[in-house]
C-alpha cells in the first residue's frame, strides 16, 4: 500500500528555516519524481516544487532560491528545506507522487501545517 | 504571467448534471497540457479524479469524466451526489517542470 507521510512542520519566525520530510512506503522516492504542493488557510492549492529522478529540480517563482527539495534515497524520504521564510509561506504542505508519464500528482500525503509568525 | 481559470463556484441539485470548466488566460487547453482534476473537502488532502485529460483515477466511479470543451478542460459529474459538495481543482502541465493549478470551484450540492 502506498503511504506518504509529511512531518516537521510547526511555528517558525519570518527570517526562519525549516526543513519537512515526507517518508514514503509502497514505492521508492528514487524511482519516481516527487512534488510538493501547498495550500495557505482558506486558499486553493498551490504546486512548489518537484524532483526527477535523476535530481532535476524545478521549483514556483514564489519559493525559488529559498526552498530546495531533495530526496534521501536510503530513508526513502522526500525533503523541503525552506529557508527565509515569510508570512506568505504559511500553509499546509503536501507531498506528492508525481506521475512522470502523464504529469499529475498520483497519491497525496495528509499534510503538514507551517505557521510562519512572530 | 499565465493564469489557470476555473469558476469560483457553481450549483447543482441533487441527481443532476454539471460540467466545471478549466482554462487558461492567454490561450486555449488542449491534451498537450495534461488536464488533471482534483476533489478536496475541507481539512483533507486532496483526491486525485481524472488524469491526461480524461482517465479516470482508480476507485473513481464514472460518474466523473473529462473531457476538452471548445479551448477549456473540462470536469462533468453526472448524477451528483450530497458527497460530491467539495471544492475541484484543476491542474495543467506547463512544461519546463512546472504545473500550474486553477484557483479551485466551490461545489454546492442541493
Amino acid at each position: 500500500e502506498v503511504q506518504l507521510v509529511e512531518s516537521g512542520g510547526g511555528l517558525v519566525q519570518p527570517g526562519g528555516s525549516l526543513r519537512l520530510s515526507c517518508a514514503a512506503s509502497g514505492f521508492t522516492v528514487s524511482g519516481n519524481y516527487m512534488s510538493w504542493v501547498r495550500q495557505a488557510p482558506g486558499k486553493g492549492l498551490e504546486w512548489v516544487s518537484v524532483i526527477y529522478t535523476g535530481g532535476t529540480t524545478y521549483y514556483a517563482d514564489s519559493v525559488k532560491g529559498r526552498f530546495s527539495i531533495s530526496r534521501d534515497n536510503s530513508k526513502n524520504t522526500l525533503y523541503l528545506l525552506m529557508n527565509s521564510l515569510r508570512a506568505e509561506d504559511t500553509a499546509v504542505y503536501y507531498c506528492a507522487w508525481y506521475s512522470s508519464s502523464w504529469y499529475y500528482f498520483h497519491y497525496w500525503g495528509q499534510g503538514t501545517l507551517v505557521t510562519v509568525s512572530s | 504571467q499565465t493564469v489557470v481559470t476555473q469558476e469560483p463556484s457553481f450549483s447543482v441539485s441533487p441527481g443532476g448534471t454539471v460540467t466545471l470548466t478549466c482554462g487558461l488566460s492567454s490561450g486555449s487547453v488542449s491534451t498537450n497540457y495534461y488536464p488533471s482534476w482534483y476533489q478536496q473537502t475541507p481539512g483533507q488532502a486532496p483526491r486525485t479524479l481524472i488524469y491526461s485529460t480524461n482517465t479516470r483515477s482508480s476507485g473513481v466511479p464514472d460518474r466523473f469524466s473529462g473531457s476538452i470543451l471548445g479551448n477549456k478542460a473540462a470536469l462533468t459529474i453526472t448524477g451528483a451526489q450530497a458527497d460530491d459538495e467539495s471544492d475541484y481543482y484543476c491542474v495543467l502541465y506547463m512544461g519546463s517542470g512546472i504545473s500550474l493549478f486553477g484557483g479551485g470551484t466551490k461545489l454546492t450540492v442541493l
